[in-house]
Parts: C-alpha cells; sequence; structure tokens
C-alpha cells in the first residue's frame, strides 16, 4: 500500500520569499509521485508530476519539486513566492504509471503575506 | 471544451432524503473517478470506472451507489443522506490507463445534511 505524509497543514510565506512544501511518500513498489493545487471553490489542477524520467522535475507557475529516493521525499518549492500562490496543495502517489487510483495527503494551505 | 463539469454546485438536503450528483465529460475519458473532501484529510476516493458498465469501491463507498451506462457520464447516488456526508465531491477524469495524463477534476458539488 501506498501513502504520503504532508508536513504542515497551514504555511506561512512572505511575498517574494522561498516556498517549501513537505511530502514524504511510503511505498511499496517505485511510486509515481504527484503535486496538485486547488484554488478555492476550484477542482484541483496538476501542477508537476514524478513518473521516474528525471528526479529534479518542473512544474506549471515556476513551482519544481525534486525526488529523493533515500529521503523518501517529494517536497515543493519556488524559489520566490507570488499572491498568486496562496491555494491548498495536495501531495499524491500512485503505484502505477496510469495513476489508476491516486492516493493523496491531508494538504497544505499556503497563505502568502504581503 | 468543458472538461469535467459537475451539478449541481451546492446543496442543502435533509436527513434521509435522497440525490443524485451529476458528473459529465465531453474529453471522452475511460477513467471516471469520484472523491469526497473533508477539512484536513485530503480527499478520499468514493467509487471509480474505468469504463462504461465498469464500477468498482474506493476507499469509502458506505453510503454511496455510482452507475456508468455511458462514457461521459458517472452520476453518484445517495440513497439516505446522513450527517456524515456533509462534504466537498468531486468528479475527475483521465484516458485509459497507461497514458501519461493526469486526472482532470471538476469544480465540485458542495453538500451539506442537516
Amino acid at each position: 500500500a501506498q501513502s504520503v505524509t504532508q508536513l504542515g497543514s497551514h504555511v506561512s510565506v512572505s511575498e517574494g520569499a522561498l516556498v517549501l512544501l513537505r511530502c514524504n511518500y511510503s511505498s511499496s513498489v517505485p511510486p509515481y509521485l504527484f503535486w496538485y493545487v486547488q484554488y478555492p471553490n476550484q477542482g484541483l489542477q496538476l501542477l508537476l508530476k514524478y513518473t521516474s524520467a528525471a528526479t529534479l522535475v518542473k512544474g506549471i507557475n515556476g513551482f519544481e519539486a525534486e525526488f529523493k529516493k533515500s529521503e523518501t521525499s517529494f517536497h515543493l518549492t519556488k524559489p520566490s513566492a507570488h499572491m498568486s500562490d496562496a491555494a491548498e496543495y495536495f501531495c499524491a502517489v500512485s503505484r502505477n504509471f496510469g495513476n489508476e487510483k491516486l492516493t493523496f495527503g491531508t494538504g497544505t494551505r499556503l497563505t502568502i503575506i504581503p | 471544451n468543458a472538461g469535467v463539469t459537475q451539478t449541481p454546485k451546492f446543496r442543502i438536503l435533509k436527513i434521509g432524503q435522497s440525490m443524485t450528483l451529476q458528473c459529465t465529460q465531453d474529453m471522452n475519458h475511460n477513467y471516471m473517478y469520484w472523491y469526497r473532501q473533508d477539512p484536513g484529510m485530503g480527499l478520499k476516493l468514493i467509487y471509480y470506472s474505468v469504463g462504461a458498465g465498469i464500477t468498482d469501491k474506493g476507499e469509502v463507498p458506505n453510503g454511496y451507489n455510482v452507475s456508468r451506462s455511458t462514457t461521459e457520464d458517472f452520476p453518484l447516488r445517495l440513497e439516505l443522506a446522513a450527517p456524515s456526508q456533509t462534504s466537498v465531491y468531486f468528479c475527475a477524469s483521465r484516458p485509459r490507463a497507461f497514458e501519461d495524463q493526469p486526472q482532470h477534476f471538476g469544480d465540485g458539488t458542495r453538500l451539506s445534511i442537516l
């Protein structure tokens, strides 16, 4: 069985500061990992995905994530936060390439301080 | 191209009432999913379908039913609404397995059971 743990249900950063959202996974097989973003009153949108092609994955809106097998982590980062980044972020794991079923973390709400 | 459309967007039900949450997609996707999202709990999979006529239980199926008579539609049925079913419900779809495409989400249905 696979699972993900997101450390910190709420994260606040100042505009222009580094954004770091943490995700650790547990999987019995090589995982496929995803970050989704949810803006208020909307569904989830894919930010980026790791499918074993490269350990550093670049996504939309300047976000990137690095897969570290030794640390079982897939943390999401952005060098400089923007007000529009305020949203809830979900890490998810799938055990197969086709992401037939995703297991989501509990989410991290990102607040940007002006 | 509308993507995944969910109706209604909001609904208040009384305990014991029944209703159907509608979900339709116009992307000819084989896989469709229903999730519920509760505060601090992430998304939990209720039911999913890999194609017309085929459905399977997810993590939290009790109290719900689904059907998949066409590729486009995947309605979720609540037969006897209970307060524990107060939640935000999301429908998602994706192409067939082994295609490197993410799940596409609708904007959700916010359901309150009083």
